[in-house]
């Protein structure tokens, strides 16, 4: 069973615009989330988290949006470059475990000039 | 140099052989993993280390084995390989000071068996 879901598996926006990238999960005990971009031929790289106490967090073009009492978390980049152009990978832990995180499935974000 | 090196970069063996792929890092990190990412599947969790005398089983360990051999070393081992262990595989480490927290990858081998 998926703990963490991202139902989009592609987006693609166009450059100046905003991309949404949605996430969604299923453990109420998730208190840490983040956001992980991979390009092709790289691992994956840390890009922005959110702790449960907090509802947003802002990195430059990169806000995370949590909503506890729906289980769901956003990725907003504004304004969309074709250098964003990645897979992003959701994954949340919960305090207390073992500290493993569980990744979703990953939506490939394709950025048009 | 890169904080966290995997080698080799690619691989293709054959169905039946033993390969071992390696992980070393610069991060002085104790937590280490290892995941495969298949395309639409995501990244799964195959083994983890919090430190030198503990391994752990995760998601897929089926068909694999592990080795920590120091804290900067992490090891994946593929006892007779098939070709459904072909994917891409990533190391990658964590520091146990939850302030910190947050996985550093590799830059991954990608594995092909034949």
């Amino acid at each position: 069973d998926q703990q963490v879901k991202q139902n989009s598996p592609s987006l693609s926006v166009q450059e100046g615009r905003i991309s949404i990238l949605n996430c969604d999960y299923t453990n109420s005990m998730f208190d840490y989330f983040l956001w992980y971009k991979k390009y092709p031929a790289e691992g994956p790289t840390f890009l922005i988290s959110i702790s449960s106490i907090k509802d947003k967090n802002e990195d430059g073009r990169f806000t995370v949006f949590l909503n506890k009492s729906a289980k769901h978390l956003s990725l907003h980049i504004v304004p969309s470059q074709p250098g964003d152009s990645a897979v992003y990978f959701c994954a949340a832990n919960y305090g207390g475990s073992q500290g493993n995180l569980i990744f979703g499935k990953g939506t490939k974000l394709s950025v048009k000039p | 140099d890169a904080d966290v090196t995997q080698t080799p970069r690619n691989r293709i063996t054959k169905t039946g052989k033993r390969i071992m792929l390696e992980c070393s890092q610069t991060k002085g990190h104790d937590r280490m993993y290892w995941y495969r990412q298949d395309p639409g599947l995501g990244l799964r969790l195959i083994y983890y280390s919090f430190d030198v005398k503990d391994i752990n089983k995760g998601e897929i360990s089926d068909g694999y084995s592990v080795s920590r051999q120091a804290q900067a070393k992490f090891s994946l081992s593929l006892e007779s390989a098939i070709p459904n262990q072909t994917a891409l595989y990533f190391c990658a480490t964590s520091d146990s000071d939850r302030e910190n927290y947050g996985y550093t990858f590799g830059s991954g081998t990608r594995l092909t068996v034949v």
